[in-house]
């Protein structure tokens, strides 16, 4: 079973539509982040938390909100999506230091396309 | 801030032609330097770390590298199954959070 997992995995929706895409991970790992990839652009940091209480924006959070459910959950919502949020979506845990080694563990991506 | 420039953007190699990509970063207290291999459409997949100058990991037909200003991930004899992008991050003392900044990858294509 995949360690970091994320629904759905592919999505079409319009323009004004509010929509959630979740991540769920069995690593135990405190940290949890959400990206999304572009072609050109690599991958931009959306929205990180280190624990269930701690959420912070990343370099690119406006027109996104997330909730930390639980350890293992992390969700990122669109409230209003327009198209330029069309990209590829990632989510990904680490652990906090002491916990283990610093690397990221990246979910298989959630391909998001507003019309 | 930290900085990271992936070089080639693209490279084309023929089977078993070894070759090198190049990750040059800028950061402040370096801890740690990453490299993934994504493969299109899926999330990137961890294949090393490095955390001090000289330091050297392997793995099958990849060995890492690093140094003060850069690092290398070089490719020896690669098959077409190598063919992916490749990424670095680095994870410095910046704003006391450790969160990686990652480099826009290198797309390797290797032909048989």
């Amino acid at each position: 079973d995949a360690d970091v997992t994320q629904t759905p995995r592919n999505r079409i929706t319009k323009t004004g539509k509010r929509i959630m895409l979740e991540c769920s991970q069995t690593k135990g790992h405190d940290r949890m982040y959400w990206y999304r990839q572009d072609p050109g652009l690599g991958l931009r940091l959306i929205y990180y938390s280190f624990d269930v209480k701690d959420i912070n924006k990343g370099e690119i959070s406006d027109g996104y909100s997330v909730s930390r459910q639980a350890q293992a959950k992390f969700s990122l919502s669109l409230e209003s999506a327009i198209p330029n949020q069309t990209a590829l979506y990632f989510c990904a845990t680490s652990p906090s230091p002491g916990q283990g080694a610093p690397e990221q563990y990246f979910g298989p991506g959630t391909r998001l396309t507003v019309t | 801030e930290d900085q990271v420039t992936q070089s080639p953007e693209a490279l084309r190699l023929q089977e078993g032609e070894s070759s090198s990509l190049n990750c040059s970063y800028t950061v402040s207290g370096l801890r740690g330097l990453f490299w993934y291999r994504q493969d299109p459409g899926k999330g990137p997949e961890f294949l090393f770390t490095l955390y001090s100058a000289g330091e050297e990991k392997e793995k099958e037909r990849l060995k890492a590298t690093l140094t003060k200003k850069e690092s290398f991930l070089h490719i020896t004899a690669p098959k077409p199954e190598d063919s992916a992008t490749y990424l670095c991050a680095v994870r410095g003392l910046s704003g006391g959070s450790y969160i990686p900044t990652f480099g826009r990858g290198t797309s390797l294509i290797v032909h048989p």
